[in-house]
């Protein structure tokens, strides 16, 4: 089984700046993806970001980047230049072994 | 982009009382899932369906949780008899295979559920 933790349930950041939110991980298994969902205040699951255990590099997508350090076992996500739309619940999920695991999430909210 | 469609949006629904909670998972898709989330809280596995037939399932799946798929696109989860502590968002969730570790889980919009 794969174990996500999150360990920051809520966070604060200026509008237009960078924010890092964490995730760990703990897996048995050599290969798994890691990804982040975003849940706006509306509820629903929006994809953000995907990593590969044999990925060589980080994750982009747009503004999101994902800090990938395998031997710390993190996937952080990094928001570049946050913007008042980016407030909302953030869920790291590890994939292996047919199934999804979620962290506890990681409410944002951004200031203007 | 494809989408995962859930129906109802919001469910309301009387203590002891059944209920079904439907989904159309992506046409292509072969893998479904349901999820629930307690308000404020964590996403929670319920139970995973492959090829007709429950693949895995968590503690929290228990005789009162039944899931279907009838035709070839609906796949419906049922509450047989509900509880004040089943009110929760329910996601059901579909991937195009299974075992590849980029396989990303979409997501429909979630059904409420409340539980009176």
């Amino acid at each position: 089984a794969q174990k996500i933790t999150q360990t920051q349930p809520g966070m604060f950041v200026q509008e237009k700046e960078a924010v890092t939110l964490d995730c760990t991980y703990d897996t048995s298994d050599p290969s798994y993806g890691l990804f982040w969902y975003k849940q706006p205040s509306s509820g629903e699951m929006i994809f953000l970001i995907y990593q590969g255990s044999y990925d060589q590099q980080n994750a982009t997508e747009g503004r999101y980047s994902l800090n990938f350090q395998k031997a710390r076992k993190s996937a952080n996500l990094v928001i570049s230049a946050s913007q008042l739309g980016d407030s909302a619940m953030y869920f790291c999920a590890g994939y292996n072994f047919n199934k999804f695991y979620f962290g506890s999430g990681t409410k944002l909210n951004v200031k203007p | 982009e494809p989408e995962v469609t859930q129906t109802p949006s919001h469910q309301v629904t009387q203590m002891g009382q059944e209920v079904i909670l439907r989904c159309v998972p992506i046409s292509n898709h072969l893998y479904f899932y349901w999820y629930r989330q307690i308000l404020g809280q964590k996403v929670e596995f319920l139970v995973s369906f492959y090829n007709n037939e429950i693949s895995e399932k968590s503690e929290i799946f228990d005789d009162q949780f039944s899931v279907e798929r009838p035709d070839g696109s609906n796949f419906t989860l049922k509450i047989r008899s509900t509880k004040l502590e089943d009110s929760a968002m329910y996601f059901c969730a579909s991937t195009r295979d299974r075992g590849r570790t980029n396989e990303k889980l979409f997501f429909g919009s979630g059904t409420q559920l409340s539980v009176l």
